[in-house]
């Protein structure tokens, strides 16, 4: 079965560097998400992005945030300055419809920052 | 802000039995609701949704219930297996769009 894969696994940077998450979505769906959960609590949705754009996001993702799609597989999330809270597990998803259902996610990136 | 709240942070049920996971949303424009499970060191794994036109959708052990009067949901796994061992969310979005997702249920089956 086809699967979003996500690198790397583990993500160790310190406090104020850029980083740069990377997922590929499963090859025919055209609908990708960023979610995050902080250890502990809930999932958070951060954004979603389908024709090369931006179609929703959380204020969660602020101007620190940023992804693309920089070729026809791989769909990343960057963080610019990076801070001691963004320390989280850090979820890819695609989906092939709008409706988004259902959304396959991969493993995870953590990210530890330092 | 919490519009979506499962209140049980564990449950653990023995091997056969029926599990029955809860959940309880606010926001009466949700109209997609759906399941995940996740093992650790995994991603969320789709289990089952349902949408705000339905009160019931069942996939093999798996049924969903939706009471919109209450704002509640719930997931039924029977027979439970030990295998299904894994922390549940569930999640709510309305017209499709960002989906909210509950702290998950710890679910423990002891054979």
């Amino acid at each position: 079965e086809p699967e979003v894969t996500q690198t790397p696994s583990h993500q160790v940077t310190q406090m104020g560097q850029e980083v740069i998450l990377r997922c590929v979505p499963i090859s025919n769906h055209l609908y990708f998400y960023w979610y995050r959960q902080i250890l502990g609590q809930k999932v958070e949705f951060l954004v979603s992005f389908y024709n090369n754009e931006i179609s929703e996001k959380s204020e969660i993702f602020d101007d620190q945030f940023s992804v693309e799609r920089p070729d026809g597989s791989n769909f990343t999330l960057k963080i610019r300055s990076t801070k001691l809270e963004d320390s989280a597990m850090y979820f890819c998803a695609s989906s092939d419809d709008r409706g988004g259902q259902p959304q396959h996610f991969g493993d995870g990136t953590r990210l530890s920052i330092l | 802000d919490q519009q979506v709240k499962q209140n049980s942070p564990s449950l653990s049920v023995q091997e056969g039995r029926i599990s029955i996971l809860n959940c309880d949303y606010t926001n009466s424009m949700f109209d997609y609701f759906l399941w995940y499970k996740k093992y650790p060191a995994e991603g969320p794994t789709f289990l089952i949704s349902i949408s705000s036109i339905k009160d019931k959708n069942e996939d093999g052990r798996f049924t969903v219930f939706l009471n919109k009067s209450a704002k509640h949901l719930s997931l039924h796994i029977v027979p439970s297996q030990p295998g299904d061992s894994a922390v549940y969310f569930c999640a709510a979005s309305a017209m499709m769009n960002q989906f909210y997702f509950g702290t998950g249920t710890s679910l423990t089956v002891i054979p």
